[in-house]
């Protein structure tokens, strides 16, 4: 069965400082993807970057970076440059089979100026 | 473009009762998804549809759920006999394909009285 572990009590950051959510994961599928997902109060969830397990290169878009090592069956999110708008729930979440997604219980974070 | 849609936003409905859940994809997208996220969880996979029919529903809870996509666009996820456990945001999410993210809605959030 495929796990996604995020275990980090609800974090404080300062405004313009980077953050690093942890994620670990448990599969036996040899292809599989990872991603982050934000959702803020409001309850949407938005896509925020992706990882292929194949992928030798760590996946950047913008402010946010996947910090990929796959011998620990890791993926952590890093926020560079934190802003306001940053604070959210986060979720890291293993695709398998269809597509289908396994989440995390999330990482809380709070932007703090 | 327009994202994906769901409606109603919010509903609440007594124990015993039947209910629908809409959701309208982004257009295009063959690939839809719904998940179900109870309070302080990540969303917890509910099932798959790739066009008309439905490609994986291992993640229905039981056979009170059901879920119908006549024409490969608009899903209907219904609950039969609602109960109070069913009470939850229930999500859907859309991709173009099989593989590569997806892209969540808004959420219906049921309460069972």
């Amino acid at each position: 069965a495929q796990k996604i572990t995020q275990t980090q009590p609800g974090m404080f950051v300062q405004e313009k400082e980077a953050v690093t959510l942890d994620c670990t994961y448990d599969t036996s599928d040899q292809s599989y993807g990872l991603f982050w997902y934000k959702q803020p109060s409001s309850g949407e969830m938005i896509f925020l970057i992706y990882q292929g397990s194949y992928d030798e290169q760590n996946a950047t878009e913008g402010r946010y970076s996947l910090n990929f090592q796959k011998a620990r069956k890791s993926a952590n999110l890093v926020i560079s440059a934190s802003q306001l708008g940053d604070s959210a729930m986060y979720f890291c979440a293993l695709s398998y089979g269809n597509n289908r997604l396994a989440f995390g219980k999330g990482n809380q974070v709070v932007v703090i100026p | 473009g327009a994202g994906v849609s769901q409606t109603p936003s919010n509903k609440v409905t007594e124990k015993g009762k039947y209910v629908e859940l809409r959701c309208d994809p982004i257009s295009g997208h063959t690939a839809l998804y719904w998940y179900r996220q109870s309070l302080g969880q990540g969303p917890e996979f509910l099932i798959y549809f790739q066009g008309t029919g439905a490609a994986d529903d291992s993640g229905l809870p039981n056979d009170r759920f059901f879920a119908v996509r006549p024409e490969g666009s608009v899903s209907t996820l219904k609950i039969q006999r609602t109960e109070r456990g069913d009470s939850a945001v229930y999500l859907c999410a859309s991709s173009q394909g099989w593989l590569g993210e997806q892209y969540f809605g808004p959420g219906t959030r049921l309460t069972v009285t």
